[in-house]
């Protein structure tokens, strides 16, 4: 079993639907990330927190220690959002583990 | 401010052929970092640098080498490319190993025929 899981897999959406991305993982963290892979390839890091919550601009990331998960909201979903958004944690040990991603297509 | 530079963007090797990755960061960051990405399975560690003139094997350092030549440069080296490490590659770098935030360069797609 992964030490980060993800889900869904795969996510399709209209645009202006409001999306939820799930992370779970099985290792004690010091601090959990999103990233966001455009299908160019970058990697831009979104979001990095070890509590509570974060906004950016449509993007919403919340984390809860105890039951070690973390989701990414999206709101009022864009085409231009479409990518594969990666959940990432920094292991009590300063290793990184990354999740397998998530694929969003958001059509107009 | 280029963050991280990532050269080159795509590449194909015959097996057994060598060649380097380059990699440079212009944020004066400490750590420097070569991950490999593959269908279905996560970006996974091959080797990692946390400072100038320190390198260490992360997750899946066989068949590869790497230099940190400075503060701004890491490289990964394949000796002896094998149709495995056909891949693509991404560099990264942060300020330190313990709860910062990585930048990313913009990968390279490796192909080893």
């Amino acid at each position: 079993k992964n030490e980060v899981e993800q889900s869904p897999q795969n996510l399709t959406a209209q645009e202006g639907e409001f999306i939820t991305i799930n992370c779970s993982y099985s290792v004690g963290i010091s601090a959990l990330h999103w990233l966001q892979q455009h299908p160019g390839g970058g990697i831009v890091s979104l979001f990095m927190l070890s509590s509570g919550k974060k906004k950016h601009g449509r993007l919403i990331a919340t984390i809860n220690i105890q039951e070690k998960h973390s989701s990414l909201h999206i709101t009022a979903s864009h085409p231009r959002d479409s990518a594969v958004y990666i959940c990432a944690v920094t292991k009590s040990t300063d290793k990184l583990i990354f999740g397998t991603g998530t694929r969003l297509q958001v059509f107009p | 401010n280029a963050g991280v530079t990532q050269t080159p963007k795509f590449q194909v090797l015959k097996t057994g052929q060598s060649m380097t990755l380059q990699c440079a960061q212009d944020m004066n960051h400490n750590s420097m970092y070569w991950y490999r990405q593959d269908p279905g399975m996560g970006l996974r560690l091959i080797y990692y640098s946390a400072s100038e003139g320190t390198t260490d094997k992360g997750e899946v350092p066989n068949g590869y080498n790497v230099s940190r030549l400075n503060k701004r440069e890491f490289s990964l080296r394949l000796e002896s490319a094998a149709p495995s490490q056909t891949s693509v590659y991404f560099c990264a770098s942060s300020e330190n190993r313990q709860n910062t935030e990585a930048f990313f360069g913009q990968g390279t797609r490796l192909t080893v025929v």
